[in-house]
């Protein structure tokens, strides 16, 4: 069973400092996601990637399957990116319809 | 699209009580889940469907039951509430599972007293 670990649990930055928040995986995976819950609660998928790196606004996300490792990264880092960021990955190695395991989250809070 | 909608968005249940977490999609995806989020704790995986007529069981089933009579509709129903089921609940469905995005319903705040 594929077990996800992110770092760190929380991250206090200010305003327009470059964040990373790092994910490492046990298991070979075919795709690594990473999600965003909103301090109201709900939460949406930011990037789902396999390989190499992802890009959307000021969101980064890297992936080195070899050593079963992801990063995502915020640039100009703003309050509202306020959030509680999640890595997730397939249950278990070889995918499957068993659904995501997924990471505790890292609790970003960036001040004024 | 409303993508996936839940309801209701908070509930209190009595020690014992039953009731059902409505899930439905607009955007015919085959796959879908039942997540539940535990303080400190990252989503566990309840029940999940692959399509119309087919559930399995998740990490966490027990206490919970699921059913998926058309692609569109996703129910979870808890028997015998117990105060271990309070958490907060979330639905959510993909295209082709895992190597698909995950599309989210806001969740279900769960209180068992």
């Amino acid at each position: 069973k594929n077990e996800v670990e992110q770092s760190p649990q929380n991250l206090t930055a200010q305003e327009g400092e470059f964040i990373t928040i790092n994910c490492s995986y046990s298991v070979g995976i075919s795709a690594l996601h990473w999600l965003q819950q909103h301090p109201g609660g709900g939460i949406v998928s930011l990037f789902m990637l396999s390989s190499g790196k992802k890009k959307h606004g000021r969101l980064i996300a890297t992936i080195n399957i070899q050593e079963k490792h992801s990063s995502l990264h915020i640039t100009a880092s703003h309050p509202r990116d306020s959030a509680v960021y999640i890595c997730a990955g397939p249950m278990y190695s070889g995918g499957g319809a068993d659904g995501l395991t997924f990471g505790k989250g890292t609790h970003l809070i960036i001040q004024p | 699209n409303a993508g996936v909608t839940q309801t209701p968005k908070f509930r209190i249940l009595k020690i014992g009580q039953s009731m059902t977490l409505q899930c439905t999609q607009d955007m015919n995806h085959n796959y879908m889940y039942w997540y539940r989020q535990d303080p400190g704790m990252g989503l566990k995986l309840i029940y999940y469907s692959v399509g119309a007529g087919i559930t399995d069981k998740g990490e966490v089933p027990n206490g919970y039951n699921v059913s998926r009579s058309t692609t569109e509709d996703f129910p979870l129903r808890l028997e015998l509430a117990a105060p271990s089921q309070t958490s907060v609940y979330f639905c959510a469905s993909s295209r082709t599972g895992e190597r698909s995005p995950l599309h989210f319903g806001n969740g279900t705040r769960l209180t068992v007293t």
